[in-house]
Order: structure tokens, then sequence, then C-alpha cells
């Protein structure tokens, strides 16, 4: 139980273009899912936080116009690159929060998608 | 704010060796602490977590960490490293807010 998918798993475009990544919690409901940035040998980066039905929340530091976010229904959580440059270079993990569970309990989280801006 | 520090970004055992991988938190309030593992390419999974109730906590593939609130530590240690164990560690802190905060990992490296 409790998986998150990620599509697709690796992407290359180019510089200028538009990336959507797509965030599915396959056998949960998941009111809350959260967007991490993580470079080469380095940590996870909490980008924004998706809450179904409302605007997401970005961190300080994330350009909302730049990475947007769409969480349309309690299973599926959109990032979309827009304008994506090479420095937007990165792994991309998605996490979710099951609804109905201890706010700041468990996150699950999916496999990454990386992305290349050439 | 909250915080992790993991000591060591890169821990080398022998297999079948002891693991001890360090993390020590700062935090308002009680917290939730956590630890994931990280196989290269691929995303978090979770070994184990830190909620309430007691202290010493186990997790997934004989994982297993001791919350001390006195020290401000949550280490994760396994008897006997195997092979498989070899992966990046990172360990968070989430308070009320749920929001992760990472540690910046720890490379555990697993030598035959």
């Amino acid at each position: 139980g409790a998986v998150v998918s990620q599509h697709p798993s690796w992407v290359i475009c180019k510089s200028g273009t538009s990336v959507k990544i797509e965030c599915r919690s396959l056998d949960f409901q998941a009111t809350t899912m959260f967007w991490y940035r993580q470079f080469p040998k380095q940590s996870l980066m909490l980008m924004a936080t998706s809450n179904e039905g409302s605007k997401a929340t970005y961190e300080q530091g994330v350009e909302k116009d730049k990475f947007l976010i769409n969480h349309a229904s309690l299973t599926l959580s959109t990032l979309t690159v827009t304008s994506a440059h090479p420095e937007d270079s990165s792994f991309y993990i998605c996490s979710a929060e099951p609804a109905g569970g201890l706010s700041g309990d468990t996150q699950y989280f999916g496999p990454g998608t990386r992305l290349t801006v050439l | 704010a909250q915080s992790v520090t993991q000591l060591g970004s890169h821990v080398s055992v022998s297999e079948g060796a002891l693991v001890l991988l360090r993390c020590n938190y700062s935090s308002s309030v009680p917290p939730y602490l956590f630890w994931y593992v990280q196989y290269p390419n691929q995303g978090l999974q979770l070994l184990l977590k830190y909620t309430t109730g007691a202290t010493l906590v186990k997790g997934i593939n004989g994982f297993e960490a001791e919350f001390k609130k006195s020290e401000t530590s949550f280490h994760l240690t396994k008897p006997s490293a195997h092979m498989s164990d070899a992966a990046e560690y990172f360990c968070a802190v989430s308070e009320a807010d749920y929001k992760l905060t990472f540690g910046k990992g720890t490379l555990l490296t697993v030598n035959p």
C-alpha cells in the first residue's frame, strides 16, 4: 500500500519549453502533496505544498509563476516547469500525505523525475 | 525553525559490521522524526519514524533508531550491515505544520 507514482521518470527538453510532471497516489487519497527538488548529491528542498482544490503554498525563493502546481483531485498533483532553462535541470520528487492521517505524520514519496534542460 | 544535522556525509563499514548513522535535530515543539533511504535515481523510502510513545523505534530491513530528547538525537543503527544497505540515508523532522526538513544525507558504503 501507499504507492506514489510519477510520470515521466525522466525528460529531456529544449530551453524555453514547458514540462509537466505528474504525481499520483495510486492506492490512497491525498489531500496534501508536496514537491521537492534535489540537486546532485544534495538533500531534498521543499518547493511547495499542494492542497486539493486550492492554491499551492510556495516556499520562500521558489517562483510560483515558473513552477505551476495544480492539485486537481485527491490522487493527482502536477508540476509544470514553464520556460525551462538549464538551471532548472534537477531531480524533482513528489510526496503525498494520506487523507485522514495525522498532520505531520508520514509522507510517501514518488520515484522522482529527472529533468534535463538543454 | 526546525533543522537537522547529519554528522558524516559518508560512512563506510564492512559487511556484517555495525551501522551507525548520526542525526541531531532542533525543534521548538515535540518533533516527528523520520529516517528515509534513497537508492540511486529513486525516490525516498521510509525506514522508520518516531511520533510519540516508545523512544526505540524499529523499522524495515533491520534498522532501528532511538529518540533521545535530552540529546536531541535520533541516530539510526543496524547490528549487521548487508551489501544491499548501501544507499543514501536522510534524517528528517517535521513539526505541527507537517513540512519535512531534511538533513544533508549520509552516503553509506558497505565493503565486502
